[in-house]
């Protein structure tokens, strides 16, 4: 029972690299969702996709960019990362999408620093 | 200031019970939840109150909701040092024909022996 997958768990970028964080899910679940989670701030929404071939912008979006690639998978990426971009990178899926109130599933989280 | 609101900490005795409150903003939130996270974990669905309840127990988890206050409450019952975590109040916030999941800041909660 895999659930959510993110990887990689661990990654250390200079300011000004990119990188893909990847995200896959194996519940057959439509919607999908990227959160960061910052010490004291709880969870903030980057990016979500209610449906594959859809993606929509949270409340955190600049400095993102998502790719829904097919219903299992979702990438977020970085395409010049800053220091303030360091966090703990949380993809989360929920059954029948944002049209209806859906609890999430969570992946174990991406820890990423960026120096 | 937020828009679910949550005190960020919470120490209490092993066998006690722990009462954790959450505010929130939309009054068309169908459903409400609340989340578990383990230290190093993702974050775990713990149980939900639908909207037109005042109340849902499940084992020693119960779940009060005071709609008009727009208050919700967690109570463990006999905590456990295995009920450390932080504790997330989350709601469902309507958004251009979408649920966009919301969640407060997060409360930890410390049980000592």
């Amino acid at each position: 029972n895999a659930g959510v997958t993110q990887t990689p768990k661990f990654q250390v970028l200079k300011t000004g690299q990119s990188m893909t964080l990847q995200c896959a899910q194996d519940m057959n679940h439509n919607s999908m969702y990227w959160y960061r989670q910052d010490p004291g701030m709880g969870l903030r929404l980057i990016y979500y996709s209610a449906s594959e071939g859809t993606t929509d912008k949270g409340e955190v979006p600049n400095g993102y960019n998502v790719s829904r690639l097919n219903k299992r998978e979702f990438s977020l990426r970085l395409e010049s990362a800053a220091p303030s971009q360091t966090s703990v990178y949380f993809c989360a899926s929920s059954e029948f999408g944002v049209a209806t109130n859906e609890k999430l599933f969570f992946g174990s989280g991406t820890q990423l620093s960026v120096l | 200031g937020e828009d679910v609101e949550q005190s960020l900490f919470l120490s209490v005795r092993e066998g006690d019970s722990s009462v954790i409150n959450c505010t929130y903003t939309d009054s068309s939130s169908t459903y409400l939840y609340w989340y578990k996270q383990e230290p190093g974990a993702g974050l775990q669905l713990l149980t939900y109150i639908f909207s037109n309840m005042d109340m849902k127990q499940d084992q020693r988890l119960t779940v009060l909701l005071n709609k008009k206050d727009k208050h919700l409450s967690l109570r463990i019952a006999d905590t456990q040092t295995g009920d450390s975590a932080i504790y997330f109040c989350a709601e469902s916030r309507a958004s251009g024909g979408s649920y966009i999941p919301t969640f407060g800041r997060g409360t930890s909660l410390i049980v000592h022996p």
